[in-house]
């Protein structure tokens, strides 16, 4: 089947514009998750969905940072009034939660990333 | 406070060689999951090879296992007879749930070169 899709795979856009970011989980995944990579460094948790939960934010950067999923589909990230700060990769993962003893990774499934840049 | 320490930038590595990456964690909590992933220069995050804190037996997962050291907190990937592909960054990772949903805490990375 299809892995994780994310689109576009490159956005150039001037400081203070809005940018969504898309996401399309493996189908069946229930988690949902976002990241964001700046250059050279690890990454940063930002939000992640869970089936009907309300969704962990506590990464969240500031206000101007929001995320919406709908159902066990696609998700969106906001960034409202971009700074140059926000250049970054942002990765989107899904996973497929299993409960089977201590063995279950449920590891999360990444996309190849949307690269943003902030003029 | 960093929770996953990743204390080796960089790694060269003669091809066949075996190569061990360090990873350090911190939590108070008793069940957790620890992750390495490989990005190569694509930018793919690649899943290698998982630890649940309750696994007594280290994990491996082809020429990668994970040497790990409950006491110490460290949870090192090793990869035996090293190849030209294996060069990329690698990430250690923490989940503070041993199941379920939850986000990953990701160490710096450690950019692995392997040589011909």
């Amino acid at each position: 089947g299809a892995g994780v899709s994310q689109s576009p795979s490159n956005k150039v856009t001037e400081k203070g514009k809005d940018v969504e970011l898309r996401c399309d989980p493996i189908s069946g995944h229930t988690a949902l998750y976002w990241y964001r990579q700046r250059l050279g460094q690890g990454l940063e948790f930002l939000i992640y969905f869970q089936g009907n939960s309300a969704p962990d934010k506590s990464g969240l950067p500031s206000d101007r940072f929001s995320a919406e999923r709908t159902g066990e589909s696609v998700s969106t990230l906001t960034i409202q009034r971009t700074q140059q700060e926000d250049s970054a990769v942002y990765l989107c993962a899904s996973s497929l939660i299993r409960f089977r003893g201590t063995r279950s990774a449920n590891e999360q499934f990444f996309g190849p990333g949307t690269r943003l840049t902030v003029l | 406070a960093q929770k996953i320490t990743q204390t080796q930038p960089g790694m060269f590595v003669q091809e066949k060689e075996a190569v061990t990456l360090d990873c350090t964690y911190d939590t108070s909590d008793q069940s957790y999951g620890l992750f390495w992933y490989k990005q190569p220069s694509s930018g793919e995050m690649i899943f290698l090879i998982y630890q649940g804190s309750y696994d007594e037996q280290n994990a491996t997962e082809g020429r990668y296992s994970l040497n790990f050291q409950k006491a110490r907190k460290s949870a090192n990937l090793v990869i035996s007879a090293s190849q030209l592909g294996d060069s990329a960054m690698y990430f250690c990772a923490m989940r503070e749930t041993l199941q379920g949903a939850q986000k990953l805490v990701f160490g710096q990375g450690t950019r692995l070169t392997i040589n011909p």
